[in-house]
């Protein structure tokens, strides 16, 4: 069974730096991308990036590059999102998901899910 | 405000049928595939569709996907209340090379 399992919910004073994790199982961790998906509460879904880990090819969407960095230890089949400095704005639940393309398709779409990661940010 | 575009909600009676809509661009949706999402209340958001029209393996056939130009469309046949949720459609944008989300739809089962 394809799992990913994310660290636990973090409390954060503006300005600390964080790192969370997503450890995969069940499939080869190595050779599949994984990406990062922000939900503010009450919010939508927001792209984040995604990453492979066989080669740390990382892809981000504007609005987070810079912002936050990730990155992933294929020996420990895990992927991570860092920040360096948090915001109260970064408070939001965050999701790591397997990241799929299609093989002849070329289409692109997330599964399985992470049980998701509530980052709070708070003074 | 999402590059996607999605109605923020939808409302059918049980047993009734609704299409939930997702409009973007050329350079996202009109040259590349869409999968769509279920988030019910409190949980984490589940895929229902992928590669336009596909649907995983456990996702009952009530559950439909279909693109046409910049526009794709889910449909739910014989609602249920259990299916009150939000739903997102999701694509990738060769312009900018990453991945988008639409701003998601509350449908509310009457």
């Amino acid at each position: 069974e394809v799992q990913l399992v994310q660290s636990g919910a973090e409390v954060k004073k503006p300005g600390e730096s964080l790192k969370i994790s997503c450890k995969g199982s069940g499939y080869s961790f190595t050779n599949s991308w994984i990406g990062w998906v922000r939900q503010v509460p009450g919010k939508g879904l927001e792209w984040m990036g995604i990453i492979y880990p066989g080669d740390s090819d990382t892809r981000y969407s504007p609005s987070f590059q810079g912002q936050v960095t990730i990155s992933a230890d294929k020996s420990l089949s895990t992927a991570y999102l860092q920040w360096s400095s948090l915001k109260a704005s970064d408070t939001a639940m965050y999701y790591c998901a397997r990241h799929w393309v299609g093989a002849t398709s070329g289409g692109t779409w997330f599964d399985p899910w992470g049980q998701g990661t509530l980052v709070t940010v708070s003074s | 405000q999402s590059v996607l575009t999605q109605p923020p909600s939808v409302s059918a009676a049980p047993g009734q049928k609704v299409t939930i809509s997702c409009s973007g661009s050329s350079s996202n949706i009109g040259n590349n595939y869409v999968s769509w999402y279920q988030q019910l209340p409190g949980t984490v958001p589940k895929l229902l569709i992928y590669e336009n029209n596909k649907r995983p393996s456990g996702i009952p056939d009530r559950f439909s996907g279909s693109k046409s130009g910049t526009s794709a469309t889910l449909g739910i046949t014989g609602l249920q209340t259990g299916d009150e949720a939000d739903y997102y459609c999701g694509t990738w944008d060769s312009s900018l090379s990453f991945g988008l989300f639409g701003g998601g739809t509350k449908l509310t089962v009457l």
